[in-house]
């Protein structure tokens, strides 16, 4: 497909265990977002790429999570020593040049994930 | 401080009926973009309807229908001769030219009745 695509689409693990989230943006797309989704609730912005870079980690909600993209394309997202407020669905998008305000973003199934 | 605001957290509309879902925003940049996204049960995000700061006229893509009013800082969805299908969450969001960090609002829940 040529859509973004999330992996795994669902993860439950213990709490304390790490998780790696990945994302695979639609191909030649150079930006790349980031949210958490909670259950019924908006989306938290959590880190954007542009290209490998992150000028922006405003998002991130501790020092447990961290990202990163390679090559400008497939991008993880880390949760260390996981907590059961982590429980949520992880979104990544991805558009075809972030520094224009009209690109949309294209968004992937998500990963839910479900901290024990 | 850039916020977006949505408030209806939930709507009942009668199906063939019109629905607006209200979205004001807030930013002091001259620049930016406004979206709306329909994510259903199933989860999936998807990309409605855009309009632009500067855009002159509403923007419009099939059933969907943005209300710019720009002096207000509105920019409502309408959706037309509403579909047991538009049953979703809907969210409004705004991007700006200055940074790529895209907002969003806490989405309405529209229900459409048969």
């Amino acid at each position: 497909g040529a859509g973004v695509s999330q992996s795994p689409s669902n993860k439950v693990t213990e709490k304390g265990k790490d998780v790696e989230l990945r994302c695979d943006p639609i191909s030649g797309h150079t930006a790349l977002y980031w949210y958490r989704q909670s259950l019924g609730q908006g989306l938290e912005f959590l880190i954007y790429f542009q290209g490998n870079s992150a000028p922006d980690k405003s998002g991130l909600p501790s020092d447990r999570f961290s990202a990163e993209r390679t090559g400008g394309s497939v991008s993880t997202l880390t949760i260390q020593r996981t907590q059961q407020e982590d429980s949520a669905v992880y979104l990544c998008a991805s558009s075809l040049d972030g520094t224009a305000s009209n690109q949309p973003q294209h968004f992937g199934d998500g990963t839910r994930l479900s901290i024990l | 401080a850039q916020k977006i605001t949505q408030t209806q957290p939930g709507m009942f509309v009668q199906e063939k009926e019109a629905v607006t879902l209200d979205c004001t925003y807030d930013t002091s940049d001259p620049s930016y973009g406004l979206f709306w996204y329909k994510q259903p049960s199933s989860g999936e995000m998807i990309f409605l309807i855009y309009q632009g700061s500067y855009d002159q006229q509403n923007a419009t893509e099939g059933r969907y229908s943005l209300n710019f009013q720009k002096a207000r800082k509105s920019a409502n969805l309408v959706i037309s001769a509403s579909q047991l299908g538009d049953s979703a969450m809907y969210f409004c969001a705004m991007s700006h030219n200055r940074d790529d960090k895209i907002i969003f609002g806490k989405g309405t829940r529209l229900h459409i009745l048969p």
